[in-house]
């Protein structure tokens, strides 16, 4: 049973625009929520979290939305930058061991 | 400050063979997690390593072993290996209690043939 899915894929954003990758859920026994990114022949890098008492953390570009009632994370970077083309992964947290679940991925393009 | 690093980058072998890989953790990291990443997929979690000790386990069997050495560096074997066990294997460090940002390695790409 997928606990975490990432349903898109792919997209592709044009430069300068708002890329939103989107992210649902199963169980609410997570407490925390993260997004990842990851590039060809490079392990997963932190980008961005939040915690399941608030519903919104921004950081610079990227901020994330927590929707607990809906069970839905999601992800805006705006503007896109061509840059930010990789893979995405939103990742949830739990357990003493705090040790994650991911989604599948969405693979985002940002065209020049 | 190195980040963490993971040996060897790629590996091929045959159908019942056993493997080890291995992962140095960031300095100052004190927990190791191991997780397997599928093609098309989404990194699992195998296991996670702290003070020497499995301190919680994934959805894999037994076949799939660790270890941390007193230096926090751990290695992860995988016996009597099957096609598809064919992934690559992240490591990924942290420390500390509560929210904790795990990094993660470059990987080690298994090929089982």
């Amino acid at each position: 049973d997928q606990q975490v899915k990432q349903n898109s894929p792919s997209l592709s954003v044009q430069e300068g625009r708002i890329s939103i990758l989107n992210c649902d859920y199963t169980n609410s026994m997570f407490d925390y929520f993260l997004w990842y990114k990851k590039y060809p022949a490079e392990g997963p890098t932190f980008l961005i979290s939040i915690s399941s008492i608030k519903d919104k953390n921004e950081d610079g570009r990227f901020t994330v939305f927590l929707n607990k009632s809906a069970k839905h994370l999601s992800l805006h970077i705006v503007p896109s930058q061509p840059g930010d083309s990789a893979v995405y992964f939103c990742a949830l947290q739990s357990g003493s061991a705090r040790q994650l679940t991911f989604g599948s991925g969405t693979q985002l393009t940002v065209l020049p | 400050d190195a980040g963490v690093t993971q040996s060897p980058t790629h590996l091929i072998k045959t159908r019942g063979q056993q493997v080890t890989l291995r992962c140095s953790p960031k300095s100052g990291h004190d927990t190791v997690s191991w997780y397997q990443q599928a093609l098309g997929q989404g990194p699992q979690f195998i296991f996670q390593y702290y003070e020497e000790e499995e301190r919680q386990r994934g959805n894999f069997p037994d076949r799939f072993s660790g270890h941390q050495f007193p230096n926090y560096s751990s290695e992860l074997n995988v016996n009597a290996l099957l096609l598809g066990d064919s992934a690559l294997y992240l490591c990924a460090s942290s420390s500390g209690q509560g929210f904790n940002e795990q990094f993660f390695g470059p990987g080690t790409r298994l090929t089982v043939l």
